[in-house]
């Protein structure tokens, strides 16, 4: 069993709906929990980030964590054609070592105009 | 501000060829890392530097690959030799200093092995 899972997709959506994504993890030692965004042939980019249980908000994007379901989501209001990539769930255990990541697979997200 | 740089952007080689990846981190940070996505997988962290330091290697696969960080700024991966499961794309990332920080991540190398 993986780690953390992830629906790879592809998930399609109209401009302006709400995205929802979602990963699931099996390792209860997660504490921080991150979302990032891959454009084609780019490296990620973190988006979001969250530390333990609880929801945070920039903009059109929340990320949500619930710990004891070991599930975290991120949510897209108003998604628009330039949200258009692969959105990354990203996990780590340690303060110390915050840069060794857990990785979902992906989710492939393509908005239409 | 420059991002962080990685060289070559696409690499193809024949099996048992040996193949060197070279990374730029963001001038100042002391971090490095190396992730590696094979086909169809996810990103999976190989190894930490800090400084020049190997802070952690436990994903390394094997003893073919052996990275460097030279005088605590660019780091160099090498495959020696090169398998056909090497082939992937190959992100290195950097941060400033300790605790949570933003990871940097370069562009990649996408290798291929035939």
């Amino acid at each position: 069993q993986k780690e953390v899972e992830q629906d790879p997709g592809p998930l399609s959506v109209p401009e302006g709906a709400i995205v929802s994504l979602n990963c699931t993890y099996s390792n209860s030692a997660f504490q921080y929990f991150m979302w990032y965004r891959q454009y084609s042939r780019k490296g990620p980019e973190l988006l979001m980030y969250t530390y333990s249980s609880g929801n945070k908000e920039d903009g059109r994007f929340t990320a949500q964590v619930d710990k004891s379901s070991k599930y975290i989501s991120l949510f897209i209001r108003d998604s628009q054609p330039s949200d258009s990539a692969t959105y990354l769930c990203a996990m780590s255990e340690s303060s110390s070592n915050t840069g060794k990541l857990i990785f979902g697979q992906g989710t492939t997200l393509q908005v239409k105009p | 501000e420059a991002g962080v740089t990685q060289f070559p952007s696409h690499s193809v080689i024949e099996k048992g060829q040996t193949v060197t990846l070279r990374c730029d981190p963001i001038s100042g940070h002391d971090n490095l890392y190396w992730y590696r996505r094979v086909m169809g997988k996810e990103i999976k962290f190989l190894l930490h530097f800090v400084k020049e330091s190997k802070q952690d290697e436990s994903g390394m696969p094997n003893n073919r690959f052996l990275a460097e960080r030279t005088g605590g700024t660019y780091s160099t991966l090498k495959v020696q030799p090169a398998e056909l499961e090497d082939s992937g794309v190959y992100f290195c990332a950097s941060s400033p200093g300790q605790g949570y920080e933003k990871l940097f991540f370069g562009s990649g190398t996408q290798l291929s092995v035939l």
